[in-house]
């Protein structure tokens, strides 16, 4: 069955730059999503298709995919963007595999 | 405005029974497959099954497969998931995904109904 690993957890000071990563055997062969999660909420598509924004996402995400490793950055990180975050593929044998999902502190 | 609402969460005992519906609005449900997907507490989410549009194919997680049914209602706009045989382990919140159109990406998601299997 097809796997993603997720870092943890990853902190970013506010204003910089954070980096997410969703690790996966040939990953870049494939079309990655990500998910946004706030406590108590439901997911939030924040990225499809590697690198494309859903309406209302601001551009400060942004996404790639190449190689084993799938990049979801956040520039000028806020506070508001502190949340747990999910990464997605479809997979001809598992079907839907998310990552573990990593949890983005704000400092 | 696309709106997903889940209903028919509970405390159930293991071994018991659950039905989980997810009522659809502000779009036409027939055209897209639709997903429920699992998030137990603390953790990760978990894909537990799909259905395409016409209910010509259903997909369900090594998981739950033989236990869970899941079924549409493309007149009523509603979606369903029939849980049997229910285990401890199967408590969580259960979030119904419409589908992208041909790129298996999920939004909307719906705001999630809490299952909770406990003696």
């Amino acid at each position: 069955s097809y796997e993603l690993t997720q870092p943890l957890s990853v902190s970013v000071a506010l204003g910089q730059t954070a980096r997410i990563t969703c690790g996966g055997n040939n990953i870049g062969s494939k079309n990655v999503h990500w998910y946004q999660q706030k406590p108590g909420q439901a997911p939030v598509l924040v990225i499809y298709r590697d690198s494309n924004r859903p309406s209302g996402i601001p551009e400060r995400f942004s996404g790639s995919n190449s190689g084993n490793t799938a990049t979801l950055t956040i520039s000028r990180a806020q506070a508001g963007d502190e949340a747990d975050y999910y990464c997605q593929v479809w997979d001809s044998s598992t079907l839907v595999v998310f990552g573990g999902g990593t949890k983005l502190t704000v400092l | 405005e696309v709106q997903l609402v889940e209903s028919g969460g509970g405390l159930v005992k293991p071994g018991g029974s659950l039905r989980l519906s997810c009522a659809a609005s502000g779009f036409t449900f027939s055209n897209y497959n639709m997903n429920w997907v699992r998030q137990a507490p603390g953790r990760g989410l978990e894909w537990v099954s799909s259905i395409t549009s016409s209910s010509s194919s259903i997909y369900y997680a090594d998981s739950v497969k033989g236990r869970f049914t899941i079924s549409r209602d493309n007149a009523e706009n509603s979606l369903y998931l029939q849980m049997n045989s229910l285990r401890v382990e199967d408590t969580a919140v259960y979030y119904c995904a419409r589908d992208s159109t041909g790129g298996n990406w999920f939004d909307p998601w719906g705001q999630g109904t809490l299952v909770t299997v406990s003696s």
